[in-house]
């Protein structure tokens, strides 16, 4: 099973939004709503940024937000603070009750 | 508060096989699943499998199937993972993590054990 889909890089000056998509299939994201997105910083463990597509764990703020279409999640982060710049991964359960992650996006604060 | 700490950096030689646990705190062990994440050097995430603590029910990601093995040992909330037959390609950092039981995420994670694979 291949990884999910996403951008390699993106980026955004601080107070601008930027969207990372995620691209799946019917046997993954699209066939679940159970897509969650990870926050990780350079030499971190990855953090749970949203999960179940659209929600938020307690203490993330709500400028990072989810949503889904068909085979596509997206993660947006509105705002944009220099403390945002980190590696974001997607991450989706899947028909063969397994998991699967996306390749991961580089998001740079100009 | 929830805690989940991994075991020491480890370095192998090719062929050999590496042993990495994951000590939970701060909750009930036997009520969450524990799943393996890898990430290699520059790389993204690679899902590895679970175990259900409380029945030692397994699965794993077909790529690693006959050479991974989760185990867990309850009374001392410890996950475990060990890799066999380790080639070049399997240096990275492993990750435990719990699985959120009402959903499919992974709400906590360890602090990661870097294995090095070296002749």
């Amino acid at each position: 099973q291949s990884a999910l889909t996403q951008p390699a890089s993106v980026s955004g000056s601080p107070g601008q939004s930027i969207t990372i998509s995620c691209t799946g299939t019917s046997s993954d994201v699209g066939g679940y709503n159970y897509v969650s997105w990870y926050q990780q910083h350079p030499g971190k463990a990855p953090k749970l940024m949203i999960y179940d597509v659209r929600k938020r764990p307690s203490g993330v703020s709500n400028r990072f937000s989810g949503s889904k279409s068909g085979n596509t999640a997206s993660l947006t982060i509105s705002g944009l603070h220099a403390e945002d710049e980190a590696d974001y991964y997607c991450g989706s359960y899947t028909n063969t009750t397994t998991w699967i992650f996306g390749g991961g996006t580089k998001l740079t604060v100009l | 508060q929830v805690q989940l700490v991994q075991s020491g950096a480890e370095v192998k030689e090719p062929g050999a096989s590496v042993k990495v646990s994951c000590k939970a705190s701060g909750y009930t062990f036997t009520g969450y699943s524990m799943h393996w994440v890898r990430q290699a050097p520059g790389q993204g995430l690679e899902w590895m499998g679970w175990i259900n603590p409380n029945s030692g029910a397994t699965n794993y990601a077909q790529k690693f199937q006959g050479r991974v093995t989760m185990t867990r040992d309850t009374s001392i909330s410890t996950a475990y993972m060990e890799l066999s037959r380790l080639r070049s390609d399997d240096m990275a950092v492993y990750y435990c993590a719990r699985e959120y039981p009402y959903s499919k995420e992974f709400d906590y994670w360890g602090q990661g054990t870097l294995v090095t694979v070296s002749s």
